[in-house]
């Protein structure tokens, strides 16, 4: 079967550093996403990874192991406006997005 | 810019009517995607479709329906409206090897 699994919710404070974690069990892989998603809105793209590794992009990295079936979302000096979920997504055969539950990330001043 | 429209942000419907959601992109891309959201489940696809004419079904098609005749445009039909169809239903596309762009979403009552 196919499973993605992040935490439900996380807290942080504002200027701090934050991991999001995501584990995967998928019948296909090609590569996975993160998204973020502020509430009442789109999901926006954040980072896709395909080969293992780390990627950084600003304040946000996020890291691949395909081997372990696991990735990461690092967001550092954290902003009150990064509050919002965060949407782990494993992107399957023929662009076919599979997604997580989704982890609601607060920052607290 | 790339842009995916939604016809509605709310919508309020009764049980039993029909229900029309639809879906704009001008980014000229073969695939397109519908999910609904609810909270503690994510976002699960409904249907998909790889170009016109073509629809697959994605992980929870039951009490749904689509129609892709045109390019740019995909909707999704709700033949027959039931409470456990209140939900966020966000629109989606993509040329395949690049990332999903999501529509502004449309939240769905059924009362």
């Amino acid at each position: 079967g196919q499973n993605i699994d992040q935490p439900t919710e996380m807290t942080a404070t504002e200027g701090a550093i934050v991991q999001i974690n995501c584990t995967y069990q998928t019948s296909g892989f090609n590569g996975l996403f993160w998204y973020q998603q502020h509430a009442g809105e789109a999901p926006t793209f954040l980072s896709y990874n395909v080969l293992d590794g780390l990627e950084e992009k600003g304040r946000f990295s996020s890291f691949l192991s395909r081997s372990k079936g696991y990735s990461y979302l690092l967001l550092k000096e954290l902003q009150m406006k990064d509050s919002a979920s965060y949407l782990c997504a494993v992107h399957n055969q023929g662009g076919k997005l599979i997604f997580g539950q989704g982890t609601e990330l607060s920052v607290k001043p | 810019d790339v842009k995916v429209t939604q016809s509605s942000r709310y919508l309020v419907k009764r049980t039993g009517e029909k229900v029309f959601l639809e879906c704009v992109q001008d980014m000229d891309h073969e695939n397109m995607f519908w999910y609904r959201q609810d909270p503690g489940l994510g976002l699960r696809l409904i249907y998909f479709s790889y170009d016109v004419k073509m629809k697959e079904k994605g992980d929870i098609p039951e009490g749904y329906s689509v129609s892709r005749e045109k390019k740019e445009r995909f909707s999704l039909i709700l033949e027959s409206a039931s409470t456990n169809q209140t939900s966020m239903y966000l629109c989606a596309s993509t040329s395949g090897t690049d990332t999903q762009y999501f529509g502004p979403g449309t939240r769905l009552t059924v009362l």
